[in-house]
C-alpha cells in the first residue's frame, strides 16, 4: 500500500524566514508526486508535478524537489498569503492518488 | 477558480437519511475522482469513473455510490448516513486518468 508521511504537521514563520516541508513516501511504481495548496474550507488547489529523481519545479516562492525516496518544497522568503496547508500525494499505478496528513504553514507579517 | 463545480455548497442532514452530491468536471475532463475529507483522516480516494465507466475504487463504503453520466457529470450518493459521515466531499477531475487532477470546492455534509 503507497504510504506518504508528511514532516512537520506544523510550521510557524516570520515573513521572509525561508524553510522547507518534506514528504517520505512509499509507492509500488511512482507515476508522479503532487504538491497542492489547501486553505480552510477550500479545494485543494494543484501546485506542482515531479515525475522522476532529480526533477525540480518553481513557482513564485515555492521550488519543489524531489528524489527517490522524498520530495521538499521549499517556500523562500514567504508572505502571509503563503499561509495554508500543503499536501503532498502520489500516484502508483493504479489511478488514485494517496495524500499525506499535509503541513499546515503559518507565515507572521 | 479550477473549472470544477460541486453543489450544494453545505448539506445538512438527519442520521439515516440519503444525500446526493453532485460534480460537473472541467471541461474536456473525461475523468471524474471522489475524494472524502475529515479532520481524523485526511483526504481518502473514494471512486474513480472514466468516460462513463467505474476505474478504480478506494475505501468507499457499500453505503456510498456513485456513477458518471453521458454529459460527463458525475454524483455521489450517501445512504443511511452515519454522524461519522460528516465531512468535506471533494470531486477532482482530469483529462484522462492519472494525470493531474484539479479539485473542485467541495461539499460540506453534517449529518445530525
Amino acid at each position: 500500500e503507497d504510504q506518504v508521511t508528511q514532516s512537520p504537521e506544523a510550521l510557524r514563520l516570520q515573513e521572509g524566514e525561508s524553510s522547507s516541508l518534506n514528504c517520505s513516501y512509499t509507492v509500488s511504481g511512482l507515476r508522479g508526486l503532487f504538491w497542492y495548496r489547501q486553505d480552510p474550507g477550500k479545494g485543494p488547489e494543484f501546485l506542482f508535478t515531479l515525475y522522476s529523481a532529480g526533477e525540480e519545479k518553481e513557482k513564485e516562492r515555492l521550488k519543489a524537489t524531489l528524489t527517490k525516496k522524498e520530495s521538499f518544497l521549499h517556500i523562500t522568503a514567504p508572505k502571509p498569503e503563503d499561509s495554508a496547508t500543503y499536501l503532498c500525494a502520489v500516484r502508483s499505478n493504479d489511478y488514485k492518488l494517496s495524500f499525506g496528513a499535509g503541513t499546515t504553514v503559518t507565515v507572521r507579517a | 477558480d479550477s473549472g470544477v463545480t460541486q453543489t450544494p455548497k453545505h448539506l445538512i442532514t438527519a442520521t439515516g437519511q440519503r444525500v446526493t452530491l453532485r460534480c460537473s468536471p472541467r471541461s474536456g475532463d473525461l475523468s471524474v475522482y471522489w475524494y472524502q475529507q475529515s479532520l481524523d483522516q485526511g483526504l481518502q480516494f473514494l471512486i474513480q469513473y472514466y468516460n462513463g465507466e467505474e476505474r478504480a475504487k478506494g475505501n468507499i463504503l457499500e453505503r456510498f455510490s456513485a456513477q458518471q453520466f453521458p454529459d460527463l457529470h458525475s454524483e455521489l450518493n450517501l445512504s443511511s448516513l452515519e454522524l461519522g459521515d460528516s465531512a468535506l466531499y471533494f470531486c477532482a477531475s482530469s483529462v484522462e486518468g492519472g494525470e493531474t487532477q484539479y479539485f473542485g470546492p467541495g461539499t460540506r455534509l453534517l449529518v445530525l
